[in-house]
């Protein structure tokens, strides 16, 4: 099992903010994504990162962007926080050691923006 | 590209009674894995079996087992003697080796177990 943590957990901002969701792990996995999931739908991949320096755009179109600095740490930032992008992120990782790798998932930050 | 597929918005199971929730899917990638993640009401994903194509045996996880089909393309999770604790969102997903890890996820189903 993965040990991988989200902050906030739950956020209530106002239009136009800059906000950055954290999302650490510690089994020093060189996967991590982000997932963007709506009230009781399916997880849509935003972002993805194979390792440090090394970030992608995942299927579904984000205005948020990602950094991977170090392994641990894959932050999210939305520059200019809008009513649309309320939703929940979750943040998840795996390791590489099959072809098919299990992702682990933090708890989830639950953003709505006013 | 990867497809899942759950055709089960809402199942409902009495307590003790084993319940199946179903998952198709569809991909030309010969090398897949196959995933289910329960979502309880707080919102984490936590996981429950995986199941690799070239895995001659069904996957099983104490309560949970997945009943693989490889000529169907069916990856159904079985839970034997539900509990009340299961009721939540069930999520079925695949990840093919040319995704390089990224997972494609179904729509999910709620389950509801009945005392």
């Amino acid at each position: 099992e993965a040990d991988i943590y989200q902050t906030p957990r739950y956020l209530v901002i106002g239009t136009g903010k800059k906000i950055t969701l954290e999302c650490s792990q510690t089994m020093g996995h060189d996967k991590m994504y982000w997932y963007q999931q709506d009230p009781g739908m399916e997880l849509h991949l935003i972002h993805y990162s194979y390792g440090v320096n090394s970030t992608e755009k995942g299927d579904l179109s984000s205005e948020s962007t990602v950094s991977r600095i170090r392994t641990e740490h894959f932050p999210l930032t939305l520059e200019s926080a809008r009513p649309s992008h309320t939703s929940q992120y979750l943040c998840a990782s795996s390791e590489s050691r099959r072809a098919t790798d299990t992702q682990y998932f933090g708890p989830g930050t639950r953003l709505t923006v006013l | 590209a990867q497809k899942i597929t759950q055709t089960q918005p809402g199942m409902f199971v009495q307590e003790k009674e084993a319940v199946t929730l179903d998952c198709t899917y569809d991909t030309s990638d010969p090398s897949y894995g196959l995933f289910w993640y329960k979502q309880p009401s707080s919102g984490e994903m936590i996981f429950l079996i995986y199941q690799g194509s070239y895995d001659q045996q069904n996957a099983t996880e104490g309560r949970y087992s997945l009943n693989f089909q490889k000529a169907r393309k069916s990856a159904n999770l079985v839970i034997s003697a539900s509990q009340l604790g299961d009721s939540a969102m069930y999520f079925c997903a695949m990840d093919a080796v040319t995704s390089y890890g990224k997972l494609t996820f179904g729509q999910g189903t709620i389950l509801t177990v009945h005392p």
